[in-house]
């Protein structure tokens, strides 16, 4: 079956540091890679995609590049802020007969300090 | 972009009493909603899929006579945990997916519901 795997957390860092979350999966097919995040008490929104091998998803200053040799779509950002602590989710949304159901990862909380 | 809502955003009930949860597309009509459960600091769990006009779809595990599923119009999927208990504790979230989809295989989340059973 298709499943997630995510860094394990929490991740603590200063303001400006550079920032990667790693995530890896396993699917049949040519699945879309999602990023969501989810702000305290909030539900979640998306934060970029890809829908196929090499495309990179970019956001906000974040990116993730969709590597399929690697079975990897690893978020980054160059330089965190404050405002970017949360819990990131790394997603998979299939084909065929799971066609329409996301599989999330674990979830990684982001504290980022001053 | 394509808005989700929740209501109620909180709820409290007591041990034995049902608590219905609507989640509605504002702008847009969804054949299809999603329902998740996340627990604290845990990834989210797909319960079931909310279908228009037909049966819910339940994850393995899922009690489908505890949580109730019904998406009578196309901007509407209801929820109701029926006699719920303190475990039913818990935050809701419901999806939509994207009505112009052309593969993108994406979906947009309401803000959540935070049950808690006394």
């Amino acid at each position: 079956g298709n499943s997630v795997t995510q860094m394990e957390g929490p991740v603590t860092l200063s303001e400006e540091a550079f920032l990667t979350i790693n995530c890896t999966y396993t699917a049949t097919g040519y699945p879309s890679l999602f990023w969501y995040v989810q702000y305290p008490g909030e539900g979640l929104q998306l934060l970029l995609k890809a829908t196929k091998a090499d495309d990179k998803g970019s956001n906000k200053g974040f990116e993730a590049t969709y590597r399929k040799e690697t079975t990897s779509f690893h978020l980054e950002k160059g330089s965190v802020q404050v405002s970017d602590s949360a819990v990131y989710f790394c997603a998979l949304g299939a084909g065929g007969t799971s066609y329409g159901k996301l599989t999330f990862g674990q979830g990684t909380i982001l504290t980022v300090h001053p | 972009g394509a808005v989700v809502s929740q209501h109620p955003s909180r709820v409290i009930c007591k041990s034995g009493t049902s608590v219905k949860i609507e989640c509605r597309s504002l702008d847009f009509q969804a054949t299809t909603m999603f329902w998740y459960r996340q627990f604290p600091k845990k990834s989210l769990m797909l319960m079931a899929t909310s279908n228009e006009g037909s049966k819910a779809t339940y994850e393995q595990g899922v009690e489908k006579d505890k949580f109730l599923i019904n998406h009578a119009s196309l901007t509407l999927s209801t929820l109701t945990v029926t006699s719920a208990h303190p475990e039913d504790s818990s935050f809701y979230i419901c999806s939509a997916r994207d009505p112009a989809d052309s593969g993108r295989n994406e979906q947009f989340f309401g803000p959540g519901t935070r049950l808690t059973v006394l």
